[in-house]
């Protein structure tokens, strides 16, 4: 079973900061990553797959990057509906999500 | 449009069964496995199992084999997830959704707007 760890838990930025978010696999999923944003009270959207690729509608302040077992997330210039949790999961053998950061106001 | 849609919210004791739909429009239903995840209150996301409604394949978390059945009636383009009987700890929100259409993709890229499920004695 894989297991996916976000870093950190939370994050305090604030507007119009970068941010980079981290997740770990416990063993290599090459590039088979997504990342979800779920705003408070709201379904789960989903941002980028394939570790890098935006998905549809997705502005281009989001970006993915990583392989293997180390990926990033990075919202470069951080507005004010951007605050959320941020999930990555995997599909390289079944699927699992990480624990989430949430990216509050600073 | 492509909606996933969800049945409403249910209210349960301990030891019921319960059922939960989730239907699919405006894609081929058949040809995209349909996912389903837990939402625990003020918890992260879990998955849980998927269902390919084409042929009724199914593959569970091994936190959830065992625990729920999920299925798919691909004649009314809609999914399940059951339990025979409900603990209070399977208090959550449920989402359904689709994966990806995007050919090799496994990622979820369309949502259901979610089922609450509280079991309370």
């Amino acid at each position: 079973e894989i297991v996916m760890r976000q870093s950190p838990d939370t994050l305090s930025v604030s507007p119009g900061g970068r941010v980079t978010l981290s997740c770990r696999a416990s063993q290599s999923i090459a590039t088979n990553l997504a990342w979800y944003q779920q705003r408070f009270g709201q379904t789960p959207r989903l941002l980028i797959y394939g570790a890098s690729t935006r998905a549809t509608g997705i502005p281009a302040r989001f970006s993915g990057g990583g392989s293997g077992t180390d990926f990033t997330l990075t919202i470069s210039s951080l507005q004010s509906e951007d605050y959320a949790v941020y999930y990555c999961q995997q599909y390289h053998n079944l699927w699992a999500f990480g624990q989430g950061t949430k990216v509050e106001i600073k | 449009e492509v909606q996933l849609v969800q049945s409403g919210a249910e209210v349960k004791k301990p030891g019921e069964s319960l059922k939960i739909s989730c239907k699919g429009s405006g894609y081929s239903f058949t040809n995209y496995w349909i996912g389903w995840v837990r939402q625990m209150p003020g918890k992260g996301l879990e998955w849980m199992g998927i269902i390919y409604p084409g042929d009724s394949d199914t593959r569970y978390s091994p936190s959830f084999q065992g625990q729920v059945t999920i299925s798919a009636d691909k004649s009314i383009n809609t999914a399940y997830l059951q339990w025979s009987s409900l603990k209070a700890s399977d208090t959550a929100m449920y989402y359904c959704a689709r994966r990806n259409i995007v050919v090799g993709e496994q990622s979820f890229d369309s949502w259901g707007q979610g089922t609450l499920v509280t079991v309370s004695s």
